[in-house]
């Protein structure tokens, strides 16, 4: 079965703050994604990651950034955390099959994270 | 681009009652379709797709979709329903060509009551 490892299941950050939320998976996937979920609004795509190095921002990019220096490990970075960012986030990753979007994602467990 | 509507918010049901979870997308081209569920405080993970072929999809756990190309519908069923099947279900839609990415509904909360 795939594995997808989120760093953290809580963490408690104050405004202002640098945070890292990290994501391993251990199949081999090469796409890698991260999501923000919150009450009613459904999974917005923060960024996605076709290869290593490579990304794509996606519906809501401000206020984040992404690393990918290996292949099975994602990172998500709130460069300067705001209260506005407190919510459920979600890392997932599938595989490539020549960039058709036929494969389905699989999901972590999430990071609860509570800007204060 | 692709958009994903789930109809209801929230459905409440009796045990054993059928249950049926909504879904409409729209597209400009092919698709490919999945429903996903989230139990609390655990990510999603996957109940069924359909890539092709025959429109009635079985999944895990009992439930089933069926793909009307015409009306736009993914919509989720199950005969009966159990306690344990309490949860948040989303219907996810990916384009052909689109590398992998989806489009995710809103969510349904689906509480199953004694």
């Amino acid at each position: 079965d795939v594995k997808v490892t989120q760093s953290s299941r809580y963490l408690v950050k104050r405004t202002g703050e640098k945070v890292f939320l990290e994501c391993v998976q251990d199949m081999d996937h090469e796409n890698m994604f991260w999501y923000r979920q919150d009450p009613g609004l459904g999974l917005r795509l923060i960024y996605f990651s076709y290869d290593v190095k490579m990304k794509e921002k996606g519906d809501i990019p401000e206020g984040y950034s992404v690393s990918r220096e290996k292949k099975e490990r994602f990172s998500l970075i709130l460069e300067s955390a705001s209260t506005n960012q407190t919510s459920m986030y979600l890392c997932a990753s599938s595989s490539h099959q020549r960039r058709r979007s036929n494969q389905p994602q699989h999901f972590g467990d999430g990071t609860r994270l509570s800007i204060l | 681009a692709q958009s994903v509507t789930q109809l209801d918010s929230q459905v409440p049901v009796f045990e054993e009652a059928p249950v049926e979870l909504r879904c409409n997308y729209s597209s400009s081209v092919s698709v490919y379709l999945f429903w996903y569920v989230q139990y609390p405080n655990q990510g999603l993970q996957l109940l069924l797709k359909y890539l092709s072929g025959s429109t009635l999809v079985k999944g895990i756990n009992g439930f089933e979709a069926e793909f009307n190309k015409s009306q736009t519908s993914f919509h989720l069923r199950k005969p009966s329903v159990h306690i344990s099947d309490t949860a948040e279900y989303f219907c996810a839609v990916s384009a052909a060509g689109n590398a992998g990415k989806s489009t995710f509904g809103d969510g349904t909360t689906l509480t199953v009551k004694p």
